[in-house]
């Protein structure tokens, strides 16, 4: 079964644009995840999706946003690109049953730089 | 809001040398506790997970990891690393504020075997 798939891997931008990255779950997984990895905040969980719709959403401002398709496939936006935003994104994709927890399996994340 | 913390910034050691990495989580609620790994250049795997029952539990690798709630620790070992352990850890909980399904990360342990 493939995993998770995360394109492009590699993504260079200036302040000030905006950036569309792109993530395909696992066949049959429901829901994605989000996070954000920097050298200084470490990983951290940006927003979930399940069903095409946000049910959990981290500390981040409104510039950071995202949608699944219906297909699961999800994308996350980020306008307005600031330096801070350089960082790894990764993207988890889960069964999502009723259970307390499922286990995320993580794609090879898309590394952006802002300059 | 729930943190991890992870004590270990950086760990140096010899192959067949034992390993311990501390991990103590915030949160006094419901949680799962996880251990990942990121090989370089590799995703994030999962090496184990407690989700309750037996606190003493084994993963891949030969690693395992010990929950004590009283300590709201979950430390992770190895009696014997080898090289192909060079890596960076991570511990993480689900739960408290980011809900069931997004998952907490502490900032992480660079292990590095020197054969």
């Amino acid at each position: 079964k493939a995993g998770v798939t995360q394109t492009p891997r590699y993504l260079i931008k200036t302040r000030g644009q905006q950036v569309t990255l792109s993530c395909s779950p696992i066949s049959g997984h429901r829901s994605v995840s989000w996070y954000q990895q920097t050298p200084g905040q470490g990983l951290q969980f940006l927003f979930e999706y399940f069903s095409e719709t946000q049910r959990n959403k981290g500390n981040f401002p409104g510039r950071f946003s995202g949608r699944q398709f219906s297909n699961s496939r999800s994308e996350m936006n980020v306008s307005t690109l600031e330096l801070g935003d350089s960082a790894l994104y990764l993207c988890a994709s889960s069964l999502a049953t009723t259970a307390f927890y499922n286990e995320q399996f993580f794609g090879p994340g898309t590394r952006l730089t802002v300059l | 809001a729930q943190s991890v913390s992870q004590h270990n910034h950086h760990v140096i050691l010899s192959e067949a040398a034992s390993l311990e990495l501390g991990c103590n989580y915030s949160y006094g609620g419901t949680v799962n506790l996880f251990w990942y790994v990121q090989y370089p250049g590799q995703h994030l795997q999962l090496l184990l997970k407690y989700f309750s029952g037996d606190p003493l539990v084994k993963g891949i690798k030969g690693f395992e990891a010990e929950f004590i709630k009283s300590k709201f620790s979950f430390n992770l070992r190895k009696p014997s690393v080898q090289w192909s352990d060079t890596a960076e850890y991570f511990c993480a909980v689900n739960g408290g504020d980011t809900g069931r399904r997004a998952l907490t990360f502490g900032s992480g342990t660079r292990l590095q075997v020197q054969p």
